[in-house]
């Protein structure tokens, strides 16, 4: 099925270091969502953002809708540790039916 | 939010055999879903379990394969039948709250097929 154009589909952090991630798709949606997974857990949901335009903060998370409603960043300050994981953008237009993005892994430079 | 529990956590089959994975939420909701997540991959949509209903399975899934029960609106199961090593995966439910867009995940069952 359809999945949303998730990049990077991979990077290293160093602590310290701001992350940015961003989804983008050819069709438009309602809502954007963010998720974390962790090893051997179940995704995590981090911020919903209900309005283009909005940008949204969660702790050290900056979350933007964007203004064409097909696109959105994932900004992560300061990064620490415990950042490290999978992260995966959804949209959704109607009845909670999510499209998710192939999702992004952050490791940790050695 | 709503709190989802699954069980089994993970579990290692032999070929050919069914497992049969349960799915508990602690308040009643709308919407349940059951999705699969192969070895580094994303979350693909397996069907919406509905209550009372047949489920509604997505393009590439099957009832026969994939039966799916939800007697209440706490609960749902998830069967593999018939495994095969190429349903190793991630099996994880999730729940939608009426009036809202997001969904809510458990824990997910590792499932090893051999």
């Amino acid at each position: 099925g359809q999945q949303l154009n998730q990049s990077p589909q991979s990077m290293f952090i160093q602590e310290g270091e701001d992350v940015s991630m961003n989804c983008t798709s050819s069709s438009i949606f309602n809502t954007w969502l963010w998720y974390k997974q962790d090893p051997g857990e179940g995704p995590v949901l981090l911020i919903a953002l209900y309005k283009a335009g909005e940008l949204t903060s969660n702790g050290r998370l900056t979350a933007q809708f964007g203004i064409t409603r097909k696109d959105s960043f994932l900004n992560i300050s300061a990064s620490i540790p415990s950042d490290v994981g999978i992260y995966f953008c959804a949209g959704s237009n109607a009845g909670n039916m999510l499209t998710f993005g192939g999702g992004t892994r952050l490791m940790v430079k050695p | 939010s709503a709190v989802i529990s699954q069980k089994p956590s993970r579990d290692i089959c032999q070929r050919g055999t069914s497992l049969t994975i349960q799915c508990q939420v602690d308040s009643q909701v709308t919407m349940m879903f059951w999705y699969r997540q192969q070895p580094g991959q994303s979350l693909t949509l397996i069907a919406t379990a509905n209550q009372g209903s047949e489920a509604t399975y997505e393009s590439g899934f099957v009832i026969d394969k994939f039966p799916i029960s939800r007697p209440n609106l706490t609960f749902s199961t998830l069967t593999v039948s018939n495994m095969s090593p190429e349903d190793s995966s991630i099996y994880l439910c999730s729940v939608g709250i009426s009036g809202r867009y997001e969904q809510y995940f458990g824990p997910g069952t590792r499932l090893t097929v051999t």
